[in-house]
C-alpha cells in the first residue's frame, strides 16, 4: 500500500506559483511530512518540513488541513531553475517513524519559459 | 564544511564482477542511508546504520548486496557478481540521527555512484 501518492508530473510558466499536492491516507499519528527537491544528476535536497497547519520558509510554503490525510507544496514564483522532481514523505513504520524511507517517484516538475 | 562523498563517482564493471562503493558521511552524524535509483524512478532504500545499532538490511533486493560501517565513519556497499539489473545511481545520505518516531531528520545527500554493469 503506497505511503503517499503525488502527481508524476506537472508543467508550469515561468514566474507562476506552483502548488503540488499529495495524499498520505494513512499517516500516523505522530508523523511530520517532509519534502525533498532532486535536481538531475543530484542526489535530493531537504526543502521543508511540517505537522499541521502551514509551515514556510525561504523556498517554499507546506499547507497542511486539519485532517493531515494531504498536504500541499507550495512553490512562489517559479523559475527555470526550479525544475526539479518534487518528493513528498511520510513515515514508513507501522507507528511513524522514518527509518526506511522510501521516497517513490515523486512529481516531475517541468517550468516553462 | 564537507558534504557527503562518494566514490567512484562513475563505475562501469563486467556481468559477474564484484564491485565496491564507498560513502563517507558528514562527521558527526551517526545515521547513514544507501538507496538505489534506477534510470527515471525513485529512490529504492537499501540499508541504514545507526550508531553502533545493528543494521536494518531488509531493503537489500539479494544475498549479494551487503554493507559495512566503520563506527559512524565511512560506509561502503558490496555488489558481488553485478547483474545488469543492477545498473543504476547508488546514492548515500547521512543525518544527525535517525530521529524519534514521527520525526524526519533531514538527510545530506552524496552526488551517488553511477553503476553501470554491461
Amino acid at each position: 500500500l503506497a505511503k503517499t501518492t503525488q502527481p508524476i508530473s506537472m508543467d508550469s510558466y515561468e514566474g507562476q506559483e506552483v502548488n503540488i499536492t499529495c495524499s498520505h491516507n494513512n499517516i500516523a499519528t505522530n508523523d511530520y511530512i517532509t519534502w525533498y527537491q532532486q535536481f538531475p544528476s543530484q542526489g535530493p535536497r531537504f526543502i521543508i518540513q511540517g505537522y499541521k497547519t502551514k509551515v514556510t520558509n525561504e523556498v517554499a510554503s507546506l499547507f497542511i488541513p486539519a485532517d493531515r490525510k494531504s498536504s500541499t507544496l507550495s512553490l512562489p514564483r517559479v523559475s527555470l531553475s526550479d525544475t526539479a522532481v518534487y518528493y513528498c514523505l511520510v513515515g514508513d513504520g507501522p507507528s511513524g517513524g522514518y527509518q526506511k524511507v522510501t521516497f517513490g517517484t515523486g512529481t516531475k516538475l517541468q517550468v516553462i519559459p | 564544511g564537507a558534504g557527503v562523498s562518494q566514490s567512484p563517482s562513475n563505475k562501469v564493471t563486467e556481468k559477474g564482477k564484484d564491485v565496491e562503493l564507498r560513502c563517507d558521511p558528514i562527521s558527526g552524524h551517526t545515521a547513514l542511508y544507501w538507496y538505489r535509483q534506477r534510470l527515471g524512478q525513485g529512490l529504492e532504500f537499501l540499508i541504514y546504520f545507526q550508531g553502533n545499532s545493528a543494521p536494518d538490511k531488509s531493503g537489500l533486493p539479494s544475498d549479494r548486496f551487503s554493507a559495512e560501517r566503520t563506527g559512524e565513519s565511512v560506509s561502503t556497499l558490496t555488489i558481488q557478481r553485478t547483474q545488469q539489473e543492477d545498473s543504476a545511481v547508488y546514492l548515500c545520505a547521512s543525518s544527525l540521527t535517525l530521529g524519534l518516531a514521527g520525526v524526519h531528520n533531514e538527510q545530506f545527500f552524496g552526488p551517488g555512484t553511477r553503476l553501470t554493469v554491461l
